[in-house]
């Protein structure tokens, strides 16, 4: 298996853009995670879905923020407008059969916002 | 509010020695509690998951332990080697509400060759 996939690896854009992350889970995985990493705050839980359905969002820092996962091999995470204070390296991880189990991440996507 | 402190922060060794790396929680009522390895510019790798059952795990020179009552884990490294250098973290699993992982801020290991 080729792992978890994420793209693109690195994304720079300008304050005000709209930015879309990519991630193909590993095949046969029920649970799909997006952490979000800063020096400041270290590795945070954004959101995470369960066949395909959003189970807890709490770590969604605001409404810019949206995520959504409509088949069972494919999520994205949009930011919409992008800041500044956004630019940090996102994650996709995902489990096998219950949130807890041993996650697999991808190599993640290093945003910048200019 | 569950909260997962890695001490040190960083940690460089001489090739060949045998090191500790600690981390402690404020609540003891986890699920499970997990090992990564996180290598400059790479996701997470798991190395141990250790059960609240369990009191340890082993996987070649690495061994981790679980005390609940203390809120306290430890991964023990044994033979260092440089490709051992890489930032460690743990990550405790809840129960209360939705079930997930609270990591660590990481220590970050420096084997010397």
């Amino acid at each position: 298996d080729a792992g978890v996939i994420q793209s693109p690896r690195h994304e720079v854009t300008e304050m005000g853009q709209e930015v879309t992350l990519r991630c193909k889970p590993i095949s046969g995985h029920d649970y799909l995670f997006w952490y979000r990493q800063t020096m400041m705050r270290g590795l945070e839980l954004l959101i995470y879905f369960n066949n395909n359905v959003p189970i807890d969002d709490s770590g969604m820092p605001e409404d810019r923020f949206s995520a959504k996962m409509p088949n069972a091999s494919f999520s994205t995470l949009k930011i919409q407008p992008s800041e500044p204070r956004d630019s940090a390296v996102y994650f996709c991880a995902s489990s096998f059969l219950a949130p807890t189990d041993t996650q697999y991440f991808g190599p993640g996507t290093r945003l910048t916002v200019l | 509010k569950q909260e997962v402190t890695q001490i040190p922060a960083a940690l460089s060794v001489p090739e060949g020695e045998n090191l500790v790396l600690n981390c402690s929680f404020t609540d003891s009522a986890i699920y499970n509690l997990q090992w990564f390895r996180q290598d400059p510019g790479k996701g997470l790798t798991s190395l141990l998951l250790i059960q609240s059952s369990q009191r340890e795990q082993t996987s070649g020179r690495l061994n981790a332990s679980l005390d609940k009552s203390s809120g306290r884990s430890t991964l023990y490294i044994a033979a260092s080697q440089p490709g051992d250098s890489a930032t460690y973290l743990c990550a405790v699993g809840l129960t209360s509400g939705t079930y997930k992982y609270i990591f660590g801020t990481g220590t970050r290991l420096k084997v010397l060759a």
